[in-house]
């Protein structure tokens, strides 16, 4: 069965510094989505993703946020300048929103901001 | 801003019993409502859903009631099984092909054998 993957699954780095998320989303998607988790916290959405460009970000998606499709395969979830605050789990998601609406999470990608 | 809430933490059941799972929402504007389970380390997925024009629909052993007027959703799980202890997120959206999904803050359910 396809699926969603994200590497790397888990991510440290020291605060200021940039990183890279990646996502492989299925195949046959066409709308990509970030969110994330803080521990403890509920899952919250970053942005939407269609025909190579943003459809929808959320408040928590600010400039230090950027995301790309580099290829036909892959998406990406930057962050330039991390925050100790950033240090979540970031699930990326796809779907190609038919009858019923579901996206297809994948596993995520720990992220630890030191 | 708790536009989709789950108030139980954590709920726990027997093995074989019915488990029954609550959300409420807030927003009017939500027409589109899903059940994701998420175990440990990874990402949640998707259970079952349901459009604001019904008020259930059942997959199997799983079943969402939708009252719209109490803007309240259940997930109920008959008969529960081990293999159902997870973390349980009621989502919504504003509609069919919505761009963003709004999650509760979950609920871990244990089935005890």
């Amino acid at each position: 069965e396809p699926e969603v993957t994200q590497t790397p699954s888990h991510q440290v780095t020291q605060m200021g510094q940039e990183v890279i998320l990646r996502c492989v989303p299925i195949s046959n998607h066409l709308y990509f989505y970030w969110y994330r988790q803080i521990l403890g916290q509920k899952v919250e959405f970053l942005v939407s993703f269609y025909n190579n460009e943003i459809s929808e970000k959320s408040e928590i998606f600010d400039d230090q946020f950027s995301v790309e499709r580099p290829d036909g395969s892959n998406f990406t979830l930057k962050i330039r300048s991390t925050k100790l605050e950033d240090s979540a789990m970031y699930f990326c998601a796809s779907n190609n929103r038919d009858r019923n609406n579901e996206q297809f999470f994948g596993p995520g990608t720990r992220l630890t901001v030191l | 801003d708790q536009q989709v809430k789950q108030n139980s933490p954590s709920l726990s059941v027997q093995e074989g019993r019915i488990s029954i799972l609550n959300c409420d929402y807030t927003n009017s504007m939500f027409d589109y409502f899903l059940w994701y389970k998420k175990y440990p380390a990874e990402g949640p997925t998707f259970l079952i859903s349901i459009s604001s024009i019904k008020d259930k629909n059942e997959d199997g052993r799983f079943t969402v009631f939708l009252n719209k007027s109490a803007k309240h959703l259940s997930l109920h799980i008959v008969p529960s099984q081990p293999g159902d202890s997870a973390v349980y997120f009621c989502a919504a959206g504003p509609n069919f092909g919505n761009e963003k999904l709004t999650f509760g803050t979950g609920t871990r359910l244990t089935i005890i054998p």
